[in-house]
């Protein structure tokens, strides 16, 4: 498996855009989290899903962001529109039956708003 | 509200040595706890996992010790090499009904030839 793929691995916009960042999960793990580093905050949970269904998204910041998963294999986290203090690094993971077990990280989305 | 706290920031020793680096939380009614590595551009690698049950375990170099009631956790390196120089993050989880985790900021650590 080619564990967690996120993409873009860069992504620079103007203030004002819309950014949408993607992630697809291990194939067969059913929870799947998105998570923002920065320097200033550390690594905060966002939102995550079990079984294509959103269970938490009380980390989301405001209205601006939005977070969706189609379908098992697919997720995206929408910023609209985009601002300078959203510079960050967003990570997505995944897990299988139980969000503590076999957590794998992608590699990680570095966002840069001008 | 649960609050993880890791220190040092930053740790630099020389290659051999033996370390320990430092996780406190101020609730003690946690779910399990931990430790991650997370090498730079990189995502994070989880390198050992503590029930709340648990007093520790171990994964070759590794030890990991919980003491729950007094919130804290260690992370045991033994005979450091260069290639363990990354940085280590713990996390906590609150509950089984819930997937989040709570990270402190981090130990960035070097371990020189």
């Amino acid at each position: 498996d080619a564990g967690v793929i996120q993409s873009p691995r860069h992504e620079v916009t103007e203030m004002g855009q819309e950014v949408t960042l993607r992630c697809k999960p291990i194939s067969g793990h059913d929870y799947l989290f998105w998570y923002r580093q920065t320097m200033m905050r550390g690594l905060e949970l966002l939102i995550y899903f079990n079984n294509n269904v959103p269970i938490d998204d009380s980390g989301m910041p405001e209205d601006r962001f939005s977070a969706k998963m189609p379908n098992a294999s697919f997720s995206t986290l929408k910023i609209q529109p985009s601002e300078p203090r959203d510079s960050a690094v967003y990570f997505c993971a995944s897990s299988f039956r139980d969000p503590s077990y076999g957590y794998t990280f992608g590699s990680g989305t570095r966002l840069t708003v001008v | 509200k649960q609050e993880v706290t890791q220190i040092p920031a930053a740790l630099s020793v020389p290659e051999g040595e033996n370390l320990v680096l430092n996780c406190s939380f101020t609730d003690s009614a946690i779910y399990n706890l931990q430790w991650f590595r997370q090498d730079p551009g990189k995502g994070l690698t989880s390198l050992l996992l503590i029930q709340s049950s648990q007093r520790e375990q171990t994964s070759g170099r590794l030890n990991a010790s919980l003491d729950k009631s007094s919130g804290r956790s260690t992370l045991y390196i033994a005979a450091s090499q260069p290639g363990d120089s990354a940085t280590y993050l713990c996390a906590v989880r609150r509950s089984s009904n819930t997937g989040k985790l709570i990270f402190g900021q981090g130990t960035t650590l070097q371990v020189k030839p």
